[in-house]
């Protein structure tokens, strides 16, 4: 089974719209984290929302988590060019499995 | 800002050679992992590394991998005979505290032809 799928796999919005991204998973988490990835570079992290959480925001990043729907959403508020570029989220199961796993990914692109 | 740092940045490698990337985590940093993520797929665990041993490694991570601290700084990852599957982006993360956001390296391609 696949852990932490994003919908859409793409999205595209003008500059000054919010995007919004939806990651789902399967299995109980620790917490959930979102990372953004331009192309060809390295991840960065975002914004990390435990399992307790329900919502957690920073900056123009609001997360949402839904523990009994096994989902989650990243809301950018007031998008910008530079917001363009890949967004991950990934699962951390905690415990003795110090591993994320990564969904396949939301290509943002915000146009000027 | 603190940065973990990955050398090279591109690698290329012949089948059957040995290659070792090369990581800086953060310098207070006490847990390590390294991903890898071939073009257009996700990205993948590799292995993480805590207190000088392997805490947890992926099916990925066969007797080809090792991984080693050998003085306090670096963090290597080994791959004694490379396969053209290799060829992938791997990037190299740490953290302070388990359970935490992690610092991802820029990346080293490696492309094994």
């Amino acid at each position: 089974s696949q852990q932490g799928e994003e919908d859409p796999q793409a999205l595209s919005i003008q500059e000054g719209e919010n995007a919004t991204m939806n990651c789902s998973y399967k299995t109980s988490i620790n917490n959930l984290q979102w990372y953004r990835q331009n192309s060809g570079r390295g991840l960065v992290h975002l914004i990390l929302i435990r399992s307790n959480e329900r919502e957690k925001h920073s900056g123009r990043l609001r997360v949402t988590l839904d523990t009994s729907k096994k989902s989650s959403s990243l809301l950018i508020t007031a998008s910008r060019a530079a917001d363009t570029a890949s967004y991950f989220c990934a699962t951390d199961a905690g415990g003795s499995a110090r591993q994320l796993t990564f969904g396949s990914g939301t290509q943002l692109t915000v146009l000027p | 800002e603190p940065e973990v740092t990955q050398t090279p940045s591109h690698q290329v490698t012949q089948m059957g050679q040995e290659v070792i990337l090369r990581c800086v985590p953060i310098s207070n940093h006490l847990y390590f992992y390294w991903y890898r993520q071939i073009l257009g797929q996700k990205v993948e665990f590799l292995v993480s590394f805590y207190n000088n041993e392997i805490s947890e490694k992926s099916e990925i991570f066969d007797d080809q991998f090792s991984v080693e601290r050998p003085d306090g700084s670096n963090f290597t990852l080994k791959i004694r005979s490379t396969k053209l599957e290799d060829s992938a982006m791997y990037f190299c993360a740490s953290t302070r505290r388990s359970l935490e956001g992690y610092t991802f390296g820029s990346g080293t391609r490696l492309t094994v032809v």
